[in-house]
């Protein structure tokens, strides 16, 4: 079966350089979910897109941008990179009220690992 | 605010049964969720309530109780691949924003 795929698998950005993710939904899903993992942590919401539209904003910082376009994909782009954005980015997808589900039942990708040097 | 508890680690043997236990504290409180995510993997979706009462899945079962804002995951017939981190997660109103729990660490000793 189809799985969300995340590009790049691994990145390697010095400080202040930007960086841009990209989240290729399970067909039909349209729902992109966002979600930021430092090491030994759990999963922080960064923000989330509806049919295209931001759904609801987490703790995205303000150098962070991110929008679906009209085939579902997401690209979750980072500016003026910190030591700290240094973490694995995980992007979901779901089945979104639409289809009358309840949308709670995430699919999510392999992972992008961003190293900010 | 919104926060989770869950216990950090729990240590069983191989065929035994384990509960994990999240209390919640939030607004708008939609749903609660588990996944399971193994080192260096992406988290998997385990269970979902959106209602009180036991869900079951195979060997996991996940309960909730809203009154109480408190749920668990049961895991029974312990395997050593269920060791891995065990998430509680909550959904708010309109089902997007999800916060996760800081994770269980479950070990399945032979």
């Amino acid at each position: 079966a189809a799985g969300v795929i995340q590009s790049p698998r691994h990145l390697i950005k010095e400080k202040r350089e930007t960086a841009t993710l990209k989240c290729y939904p399970i067909p039909r899903h349209d729902t992109v979910y966002w979600y930021q993992q430092g090491p030994g942590q759990d999963p922080q919401f960064l923000i989330s897109f509806y049919e295209k539209m931001q759904s609801d904003k987490g703790s995205i910082p303000d150098r962070f941008s991110a929008q679906q376009f009209s085939d579902y994909h997401s690209e979750l782009n980072m500016s003026s990179l910190e030591l700290g954005d240094s973490a694995l980015y995980f992007c979901a997808s779901s089945l979104g009220p639409s289809s009358g589900s309840v949308g709670n039942e995430q699919f999510f990708g392999p992972g992008t690992r961003l190293t900010v040097l | 605010g919104q926060s989770l508890e869950q216990p950090s680690e729990v240590t069983a043997v191989e065929g035994a049964i384990v509960q994990i236990n999240c209390t919640y504290q939030t607004s708008g409180f939609y749903g609660l969720s588990w996944y399971q995510q193994h080192d260096g993997g992406a988290p998997t979706f385990l269970s979902y309530n959106a209602l009180d009462g036991l869900e079951e899945t195979g060997r996991f079962s996940s309960f909730l109780s809203r009154s109480d804002s408190y749920g668990y995951l049961l895991l029974q017939e312990l395997q050593m691949k269920d060791s891995a981190s065990y998430f509680c997660a909550v959904s708010r109103t309109g089902g997007f924003k999800t916060i996760f729990g800081a994770g269980t660490r479950l070990f399945v000793k032979a």
